[in-house]
């Protein structure tokens, strides 16, 4: 069974691109969460969704970035205009239910230059 | 704010000895925790979980200790083994509620 895979694991941009993060959950699983990581800090949750639906987004900031589910496909985090601040490591975790043990994906390192 | 804090940065044990990683938070609606272990370059693993209608919780080498009158958890593992070295983050979440609230990790070193 293969895990939650991210593509790509790096992605190099240049401030003011847009940076588009995919993210394949385990198969079986309708819950994707992704969570975002600054140099030498924790991993911070930005989004939880499933399947065509955003459920929690309180962590993700109110402009530039936005994330999508769709009923086919892999789940996306969009960024827009990229700034240097948003240089960091974008892990995906997905899970079977609800509440259940999150699965992590390896992460996409993004660089602004 | 930090919700959930490791305050050790970095951890050196040497192998065959006792591990011990902690962690404090400030929520006391938090009712659920978990340890991860995370290689370089890698996603975080799941290690080990408790419900805060436990105090204990073990799994082979594993056992993470859970304190709620000083908001307070620790993680011990023994006997410790090289392939033990990673960073280790304490995570804590609301049953109910999707998301997990990540301490700053701590990196623990083996020694041979």
């Amino acid at each position: 069974n293969a895990g939650v895979m991210q593509n790509p694991r790096h992605l190099v941009r240049r401030r003011g691109q847009e940076a588009r993060l995919r993210c394949s959950p385990m198969k079986g699983h309708s819950h994707v969460y992704w969570y975002r990581q600054l140099p030498e800090e924790g991993l911070k949750f930005m989004v939880y969704l499933q399947k065509e639906n955003i459920i929690d987004e309180s962590g993700m900031p109110k402009e530039r970035f936005s994330a999508e589910f769709p009923k086919e496909g892999p789940s996306i985090l969009r960024i827009q205009q990229v700034v240097r601040g948003d240089s960091a490591a974008y892990f995906c975790a997905s899970s079977p239910d609800p509440g259940g043990e999150q699965y992590f994906g390896p992460g996409t390192r993004l660089t602004v230059t | 704010d930090q919700q959930v804090k490791q305050n050790s940065p970095s951890l050196s044990v040497q192998e065959g000895r006792i591990s011990i990683l902690n962690c404090d938070y400030t929520n006391s609606m938090f009712d659920y925790f978990l340890w991860y272990k995370k290689y370089p370059a890698e996603g975080p693993t799941f290690l080990i979980s408790i419900s805060s209608i436990k105090d204990k919780n073990e799994d082979g080498r594993f056992t993470v200790f859970l304190n709620k009158s000083a908001k307070h958890l620790s993680l011990h593992i023994v006997p410790s083994q090289p392939g033990d070295s990673a960073v280790y983050f304490c995570a804590a979440s609301v049953q109910g509620a999707q998301k997990l609230v990540f301490g700053q990790g701590t990196r623990l070193t083996i020694n041979p």
